[in-house]
């Protein structure tokens, strides 16, 4: 039981390039989620998903886009990086309760 | 004003300390409320979760304050491995799922 994880570790990208964060998990979760946190600040919502097909958008989704085609898979797609997205993200699932497991982030720069 | 707002320290108490950390939030329609726990350029993790009554883990005891959107962590006797970043969390109820709104964070620091 892996529990959540997430590639790749690190990544540099050009300004405009594009690139997916992968997340999954084997928790059989219906619910995941996408963050961001940038130095010194808190988790920033950008999408998450009640399960298969179904997803939504939180707090920051500009720039950001999901699918969720299968119950364990939630990536997250950069279309035209910026800087602005340099951050580390994390990817998150839970149960019907408010417990949120995360995978061990993807630190991302932006140049 | 932020969601949810915590002194961001940092803290740096010996160990042995007795130390508390504070949080408030603005949604008085809050329903859950935890401490999560992040290490160094690590993933956060649950700590606890807080109750109405307030509730003990250990040497870790979490009180929540409805009435005035208040919640607090207490650590006894600090060890060296509680040094990392504490995180109030609140549940605030949106849309098809619950979301949870993370606190900036408190940084402790337990010195030898």
């Amino acid at each position: 039981n892996a529990g959540v994880t997430q590639t790749p570790k690190f990544r540099i990208l050009k300004i405009g390039q594009s690139m997916t964060l992968q997340c999954t998990q084997d928790m059989n979760h219906n619910y995941m989620y996408w963050y961001r946190q940038d130095p010194g600040m808190g988790l920033k919502l950008i999408y998450y998903s009640v399960g298969a097909g179904i997803t939504d958008k939180g707090e920051v989704p500009n720039g950001y886009n999901v699918s969720r085609s299968t119950t364990e898979d939630f990536p997250l797609r950069l279309e035209l990086a910026a800087p602005s997205q340099t951050s580390v993200y994390f990817c998150a699932s839970s149960t019907s309760t408010d417990t949120q497991y995360f995978g061990p982030g993807t630190r991302l720069t932006v140049l | 004003r932020k969601e949810v707002e915590q002194d961001p320290g940092p803290f740096n108490v010996p160990e042995g300390a007795t130390v508390a950390f504070n949080c408030t939030y603005s949604n008085s329609a809050s329903q859950s409320f935890f401490w999560y726990r992040q290490d160094c350029r690590k993933e956060p993790k649950l700590l606890m979760s807080v109750y109405s009554s307030g509730n003990e883990d250990g040497r870790f005891t979490a009180q929540l304050n409805r009435a005035s959107q208040y919640i607090s962590l207490l650590i006894r006797d600090s060890k060296l491995s509680d040094s990392a970043t504490y995180l109030c969390v609140v549940n605030l109820p949106s849309g098809s799922a619950r979301q949870l709104t993370f606190g900036s964070g408190t940084q402790l620091t337990v010195l030898p």
